[in-house]
């Protein structure tokens, strides 16, 4: 069955430094690959996704990650954090044809000024 | 366009109570998740609907089950609460048929069960 590790529940990090959380998947067949962001108090929300195509993937707010196939990983990245990115962020994957998404344990990213 | 909608939006039950929460999907949209976040964890996937049939389901007993309606709005039921049951209850709704796609999240219904 597909599972999903963050492996930092917690990254602090300097504001306009850059920053990277891990997401790595289990199964190597085709999925699909979610990056969503959850702020204090609210829903989630999508930042950007893997389905096919260019392995770099650009989303929302100046967020972009890499899907890399051989290391079943799905870095998210951002060149510059500012304090509005303070949130929890989930990595969330899902095999093609199966609608189910597996979700990881979430990394809060948090901002230090 | 109207977003994906919860209510209530905090509740507290007892041990062995009922409970039912709702949502609206987004307009548009034919299809909706569950989700139940404990504290701390990641959202884990209780069952989806799809045109008023359950369309999947995750490791979740019986006493939870569900209810989507014409318009596309549903409802989760919980029976027989125990104190692991006390979450955050999220609502996805999406257009099935365009898998890639995404699903839109409510803001959720927070449960504490005493």
């Amino acid at each position: 069955a597909q599972s999903v590790t963050q492996l930092d529940s917690q990254v602090p990090v300097f504001e306009e430094a850059p920053v990277e959380l891990r997401c790595n998947y289990s199964s190597s067949v085709s999925v699909y690959l979610f990056w969503y962001v959850q702020y204090p108090n609210q829903g989630l929300q999508l930042l950007l996704k893997y389905l096919s195509g260019s392995t770099l993937v650009k989303g929302i707010n100046g967020f972009e990650a890499e899907f890399n196939k051989s290391q079943t990983s799905f870095h998210l990245r951002k060149p510059s954090v500012h304090i509005s990115d303070t949130a929890e962020y989930f990595c969330a994957v899902s095999d093609r044809g199966n609608y189910q998404l597996i979700w990881g344990a979430g990394t809060k990213l948090i901002i230090k000024p | 366009e109207t977003g994906v909608t919860q209510s209530p939006t905090h509740l507290i039950k007892t041990r062995g109570q009922q409970v039912t929460l709702r949502c609206s999907s987004q307009s548009g949209h034919n299809t909706v998740s569950w989700y139940q976040q404990a504290l701390g964890q990641g959202p884990q996937f209780i069952f989806q609907y799809y045109r008023e049939e359950e369309n999947g389901r995750g490791n979740f007993p019986p006493r939870f089950s569900g209810l989507q309606f014409p318009n596309y709005s549903s409802e989760l039921n919980v029976n027989a609460l125990e104190l692991d049951d006390s979450a955050l209850y999220l609502c996805a709704s999406s257009l099935l048929g365009t898998w890639g796609g995404e699903q839109f999240f409510g803001p959720g219904t927070r449960l504490t069960v005493l």
